[in-house]
């Protein structure tokens, strides 16, 4: 059963206007969540993260937002770029720190000039 | 060079073959993974190595064989594939033991089994 689940496959939004990825989980005990970005032929690379004592975390365009009572995290990217089109990885880690990390399926971000 | 590098970036193999895929870390990081991306699937993680150590192995077959000789090198050695293992291997690196800290990925070895 998965732990992490990014329930759409892709989206499109037009440039300038704002993306929204979200992630649901199903393990409370969830308390560190990242995302990861990954362009074609590249691997994967750390976006933005956020600690469950939190319930948002910001870095520039990007804002993750956590709703610990709904198991669900969204990435915002404001405003959207055409070299934000890439496949975003949802993932959650565990309290212990030696734990790996568990990754969703991913979103395909497209962004439309 | 710098960060996570994996060669090679494409390989072709027969069932019958044997090859291996390698990952340099030029980050001073401590823990070394394999992770398998299939077609919509999730990332799945293969191995960990802590300070050369294996820490984990996930229920992998035995047709994949993991190296660590040192902390900045992994390989992956691959024996009578399946097709069905035809997928993009990544390596990633971290620092502060397996399973701590921010994952740094290689742009990963993409194979195809025929």
């Amino acid at each position: 059963d998965q732990q992490v689940k990014q329930n759409s496959p892709s989206l499109s939004v037009q440039e300038g206007r704002i993306s929204i990825l979200n992630c649901d989980y199903t393990n409370s005990m969830f308390d560190y969540f990242l995302w990861y970005k990954k362009y074609p032929a590249e691997g994967p690379t750390f976006l933005i993260s956020i600690s469950s004592i939190k319930d948002k975390n910001e870095d520039g365009r990007f804002t993750v937002f956590l709703n610990k009572s709904a198991k669900h995290l969204s990435l915002h990217i404001v405003p959207s770029q055409p070299g934000d089109s890439a496949v975003y990885f949802c993932a959650a880690t565990l309290p212990s720190g030696n734990t790996p990390l568990v990754f969703g399926k991913g979103t395909r971000l497209s962004v439309i000039a | 060079e710098t960060g996570v590098t994996q060669t090679p970036r494409h390989l072709v193999m027969g069932m019958t073959n044997k090859k291996s895929l390698k990952c340099e870390q030029h980050l001073g990081h401590n823990a070394m993974y394999w992770y398998k991306q299939s077609a919509k699937k999730p990332l799945e993680l293969m191995f960990v190595y802590s300070l050369e150590e294996r820490v984990e192995n996930n229920s992998v077959p035995s047709r994949f064989s993991p190296e660590c000789p040192n902390s900045s090198h992994l390989f992956l050695h691959l024996h009578t594939l399946q097709p069905e293992d035809s997928a993009l291997y990544l390596c990633a690196s971290s620092q502060g033991g397996a399973n701590t800290g921010e994952l740094f990925f290689g742009e990963g070895s993409r194979l195809t089994v025929l």
